[in-house]
């Protein structure tokens, strides 16, 4: 699977957009972008998945560039409640269920 | 809501005893997964399930077995617990897309 770098750690405002950015520069074609986050003392929680095109939902929008080697999530209103842990992972084909989580990104959200 | 639940939220054992860590989802999954969570490493697969009495190895599988005799639980055996296995342990079910996971069990092996 690919390797993925991400900061060591974020700070947003709370009701600003939080950007977080991911580099999978050796990822593959069948190669599917992942973003889970780990609030403290509980267990990672989905939160989006993509291949080539953006993909929005409701707690997130994951924006992939052209070339793949790298994306952001956007949390577009901040809350207190969004600071965590969050991983990006870069895993092989659909049907592959081996995560592989690096340090991931601790983002901070502020008053 | 899916739901994953682990049989412990902290477990202290001494070393050298026989340690189970049961894991139990309501979702019909196909597949489990047992992870350890260490300080500085990350989260590290330790074992998956693709169906009953599947199973594969992951990153780190020794020192630890599972089962998986039912279809909705996975458990983690250590055979002969050890201080090094001290560590956050978390199980997880999932589709091949999304993984659900449960809310952790905190060992310590003194």
């Amino acid at each position: 699977d690919a390797k993925t770098t991400q900061p060591t750690s974020m700070d947003c405002a709370e009701g600003r957009a939080a950007n977080l950015p991911c580099n999978h520069s050796t990822i593959s074609g069948n190669e599917y972008v992942y973003w889970y986050r780990q609030i403290h003392s509980q267990g990672p929680q989905y939160i989006i998945h993509g291949l080539k095109n953006n993909e929005t939902n409701e707690m997130a929008s994951l924006i992939i560039t052209e070339d793949r080697k790298s994306s952001t999530l956007i949390l577009p209103h901040a809350t207190l409640r969004d600071t965590a842990v969050y991983y990006c992972i870069v895993r092989r084909g659909y049907n592959n269920n081996d995560m592989r989580f690096g340090a991931g990104t601790r983002l901070t959200v502020k008053p | 809501d899916v739901k994953v639940t682990q049989s412990s939220r902290y477990l202290v054992k001494r070393t050298g005893e026989k340690v189970f860590l049961e894991c139990v989802q309501d979702m019909d999954h196909e597949n489990m997964f047992w992870y350890r969570q260490d300080p500085g490493l990350g989260l590290r697969l330790i074992y998956f399930s693709y169906d009953v009495k599947m199973k594969e190895k992951g990153d780190i599988p020794e020192g630890y077995s599972v089962s998986r005799e039912k279809k909705e639980r996975f458990s983690l055996i250590l055979e002969s617990a050890s201080t090094n296995q001290t560590s956050m342990y978390l199980c997880a079910s999932g589709l091949p897309y999304e993984q659900y996971f449960g809310p952790g069990t905190r060992l310590t092996v003194t």
